[in-house]
């Protein structure tokens, strides 16, 4: 099956740095990736659209400056918590579509545990 | 998408059929019903997914009902490893998909 590999599993960061997380479809090319981030027995709450070649969709009150997405090949999106405070601590994770097109399913990273201290 | 409406919880034993409903009584003709489990600390892991017939894979059978306003995803024999949050998502492929509250299912030994 198709298989999106997500890197690093877990950080942990002081605040005030910056933190990339990188998220590639390993067997499989995707014009389109999700960022979401989820807090403890919370569910999954979407961040951004991103699209090969163009700027990221950002849902509403997510800041784009704060999280920096890059789509620049078919296979790879990265993630930049640039500034990172302890409230960002969140898991973080990724997911792709298949460039088939039509109805495809999304497949998903195994995520990032990020800890701001 | 469509929105959804699942219990928050459930309980089932271990060998048995585990049921776990989805109202998504707005869902449009398009929109499929999309099934995906997330196990803790990990990503949503893909189940199955319809349209309009029942379907059934290595994992799970999804049962649509006739109007499309509800369905059931059943784990045939439960196991341990089967404890989970699982989300019901009515959308077409090509938006985004975004995740309600899920079904939080436990298998007792």
């Amino acid at each position: 099956g198709a298989v999106v590999s997500q890197h690093p599993s877990w950080v942990i960061c002081k605040s005030g740095t910056s933190v990339k997380i990188e998220c590639r479809s390993l067997d499989f090319q995707a014009t389109t990736m999700f960022w979401y981030r989820q807090f403890p027995k919370q569910s999954l709450m979407l961040m951004a659209t991103s699209n090969e070649g163009s700027k990221a969709t950002y849902e509403q009150g997510v800041e784009k400056d704060k999280f920096l997405i890059n789509h620049a090949s078919l296979t790879l999106s990265t993630l930049t918590v640039t500034s990172a405070h302890p409230e960002d601590s969140s898991f973080y994770i990724c997911s792709a579509r298949p460039l088939r097109g039509g109805n495809e399913k999304l497949f998903f990273g195994s995520g990032t545990q990020l800890s701001v201290l | 998408d469509a929105k959804t409406t699942q219990p928050p919880s459930m309980d089932c034993a271990e060998g048995r059929a585990a049921n776990l409903p989805c109202n998504h009584s707005t869902i449009s003709g398009n929109e499929y019903v999309y099934w995906y489990r997330q196990i803790h600390s990990q990503g949503p892991q893909y189940i199955i997914h319809g349209l309009k017939n029942n379907e059934t894979n290595e994992m799970a059978s999804l049962i649509i009902t006739e109007d499309r306003k509800s369905s059931t995803l059943i784990l045939p024999h439960a196991t341990l490893r089967d404890t989970a949050v699982y989300y019901c998502i009515a959308y077409f492929g090509n938006e985004k998909l975004t995740f309600g509250t899920g079904t939080r299912l436990t298998i007792i030994p």
